[in-house]
């Protein structure tokens, strides 16, 4: 069965404080992993797409990487506006685009 | 990228009634998709809607709990049909082709009394 965990569910940083979220997936022939940021109120805007193990792609002060089972968001002196939930998606190889998601982590960076 | 609108923003709907969600895009699309986000949980695809073919539902939602017209390339609504409280969620609506990523509106915000 295709799947999309990630982890850390939430997580508190202070501005500067560089970390990374996971996204671990199984699916039956990946056809892409995106990365999307939702904002409260608002739908999923995307960030990234990764096709292949070791493709990276960078924007700003985030960078995602992708290996065969997992996916990481790195992100570098993040500041307060970096704020909101990031959700990565898997696409499956069947007939449509449809995309897995995870349950995203809530990400709060303090001032 | 497409900008997608969604309408209402926001409903609050009585138990048992029907709400019809719209969709606009400012470009033709040939795949358009409706999801459900519930509190706490991920997006979940509820149908695939292609212009001129019956919708795709996916496991677990049928087309008469939730109808889908296709009209046009810009265009889709989604039914949300004799609501209880558990069809309380966020409506999206979202384009994209196959492999590419996928763009999504602002959603539809519904809760049932």
């Amino acid at each position: 069965e295709d799947q999309v965990t990630q982890s850390p569910e939430a997580l508190r940083l202070q501005e500067g404080e560089s970390s990374s979220l996971n996204c671990s997936y199984t699916v039956s022939g990946l056809r892409g992993l995106f990365w999307y940021r939702q904002d409260p109120g608002k739908g999923p805007e995307f960030l990234f797409t990764l096709y292949s193990a070791g493709e990276e792609k960078e924007k700003e002060r985030l960078k995602a990487t992708l290996t065969k089972k997992e996916s990481f968001l790195h992100i570098t002196a993040p500041k307060p506006e970096d704020s909101a939930t990031y959700l990565c998606a898997v696409g499956n190889g069947g007939a449509t685009n449809k995309l897995i998601f995870g349950t995203g982590t809530l990400l709060a960076v303090q001032p | 990228s497409a900008v997608i609108s969604q309408k209402p923003s926001r409903d609050i709907c009585q138990r048992g009634t029907s709400l019809t969600i719209q969709c606009q895009v400012d470009s033709q699309v040939t795949m358009m998709f409706w999801y459900r986000q519930q509190p706490g949980q991920s997006l979940t695809l509820i149908a695939t809607a292609n212009q001129g073919s019956e919708a795709t539902y996916e496991s677990g939602f049928v087309i008469d709990k939730f109808p889908i017209s296709r009209p046009n390339l810009t265009f889709s609504t989604l039914t949300v049909s004799n609501m209880s409280p558990e069809d309380s969620s966020i409506y999206l609506c979202s384009v994209g082709g196959l492999g590419q990523p996928q763009h999504f509106g602002d959603g539809t915000r519904l809760s049932i009394l």
